[in-house]
């Protein structure tokens, strides 16, 4: 039972090029959600997404995209990559209408 | 802009002492309130939480209090171990929007 799984785990990216951070989850979960933390600052959303098709800006959403073209698969596109996207990425599902949340175990994105 | 306010930053107790956490919101449209457990290289997890029709929750030797009039909650964690060394969340979950707002975390360190 894998859960929610985020790939890559680490990666190292220049200024200007943008990259796909992946996430799938196995628990039939409608509700997906991409959070970043930053040191001192908590969880900020980016996105999220209620059922396949469907999808919605959270707080933090400029220099992002997303889509959901399946329930299982939730990617986080990044595009034009700046240094203050320098971070750690969280994906989560939940079965919906609750706050508990199922993440991922992170994808550490440093853009140099 | 929802906000959930927590503090400490960073709190030291020593094995067998209680730590305390707190938080406060402003939103009244909050209607679940968790608390996230976060260790080293790993995502969040659902340590526990309480709606706010409940004043008090216990699991264990985890505690929520919630002052709703107050809109403040905190998280007592009894005969603390150096195994609860970690970073703690709470949160506020609003079903109308289906999202989930975080606190800035506590780092928690027990002293053997």
């Amino acid at each position: 039972n894998a859960g929610v799984t985020q790939t890559p785990k680490f990666r190292i990216l220049k200024i200007g090029q943008s990259m796909t951070l992946q996430c799938a989850q196995d628990m039939n979960h409608n509700y997906m959600y991409w959070y970043r933390q930053d040191p001192g600052m908590g969880l900020k959303l980016i996105y999220y997404s209620v059922g396949a098709g469907i999808t919605d800006k959270g707080e933090v959403p400029n220099g992002y995209n997303v889509s959901r073209s399946t329930t299982e698969d939730f990617p986080l596109r990044l595009e034009l990559a700046a240094p203050s996207q320098t971070s750690v990425y969280f994906c989560a599902s939940s079965r919906g209408y609750t706050g508990e949340l199922f993440f991922g175990e992170g994808s550490r994105l440093t853009v140099l | 802009q929802q906000q959930v306010k927590q503090s400490p930053q960073s709190l030291i107790v020593q094995k067998g002492g209680i730590s305390i956490i707190n938080c406060a919101y402003e939103n009244t449209a909050f209607d679940y309130f968790p608390w996230y457990q976060q260790f080293p290289g790993k995502g969040p997890a659902l340590l526990i939480a309480i709606r706010p029709d409940v004043s008090e929750k216990k699991e264990g030797r985890f505690t929520i209090s919630f002052n709703k009039s107050a809109k403040q909650f905190s998280l007592h964690i009894m005969d603390s171990q150096p195994g609860d060394s970690a970073t703690y969340f709470c949160a506020a979950y609003d079903s109308g929007y289906s999202t989930l707002t975080f606190g800035k975390g506590t780092m928690l360190l027990v002293s053997p």
